[in-house]
């Protein structure tokens, strides 16, 4: 059971490259969200799924987009990407959005030059 | 709006003392609040969470009390450690499936 893993752990990206973070877990959970994090905001929502098929955006999903074909991946796509986009992001899951404490993966680091 | 304050952002006490966090939220229709410890580099970990259905819930050296009618939650850690030093993160559920965070307090146990 290795919970929620993410891959790259770090990504160097030149302004205007896209990319997709990967995100799987293998608890079942039907919850998936992404979130940033930036010195001094704490951790902030970018997108959000109840289930395979549906997704949502949170606060801050300008510049992303997302996907869930299948209960265990939520990737997460940067489009075009730009240095305001430089951050440390963190997938989570768990069994419901409501009421249920998250479970996060190690986080990617993501720098944009 | 659903918001979240956390207070003090940093903050540094003696190892053995006590040392206490403390949450304000904006809707009085949030009834989950879990408090999140992360070390340095590492992932976000859920320590202690609490529902509206109650006041206070202790696990060792770690309490949360809310107060809905005030509208805030407090992490009470006792008799601190130096493997308490990291940063804390409150959250709340406001009913829906989003969970918003405060912005993290660091702290500094101080040997």
């Amino acid at each position: 059971n290795a919970g929620v893993t993410q891959t790259p752990k770090f990504q160097v990206l030149k302004t205007g490259q896209s990319m997709t973070l990967q995100c799987a877990q293998d608890m079942n959970h039907e919850y998936m969200s992404w979130y940033r994090q930036d010195p001094g905001m704490g951790l902030r929502l970018i997108h959000y799924s109840v289930g395979a098929g549906i997704t949502d955006q949170g606060e801050v999903p300008n510049g992303y987009n997302v996907s869930r074909s299948t209960t265990e991946d939520f990737p997460l796509r940067l489009l075009s990407a730009a240095p305001s986009q430089t951050s440390v992001y963190f997938c989570a899951s768990s069994y419901s959005g409501r009421y249920q404490p998250q479970h996060f993966g190690d986080g990617t680091r993501l720098s944009i030059l | 709006g659903e918001n979240v304050e956390q207070h003090p952002s940093t903050l540094s006490v003696q190892e053995g003392d006590s040392a206490v966090i403390k949450c304000t939220y904006s809707d009085s229709a949030s009834n989950y609040f879990p408090w999140y410890k992360q070390e340095l580099g590492k992932r976000p970990q859920l320590i202690i969470d609490i529902r509206s259905n109650v006041g206070e819930k202790k696990d060792q050296r770690i309490a949360v009390t809310l107060n809905k009618t005030a509208k805030h939650f407090s992490l009470h850690i006792t008799e601190t450690q130096p493997e308490d030093s990291a940063v804390y993160f409150c959250a709340v559920n406001f009913g829906n499936e989003k969970l918003t965070f405060g912005t993290g307090t660091r702290l500094t146990i101080i040997p």
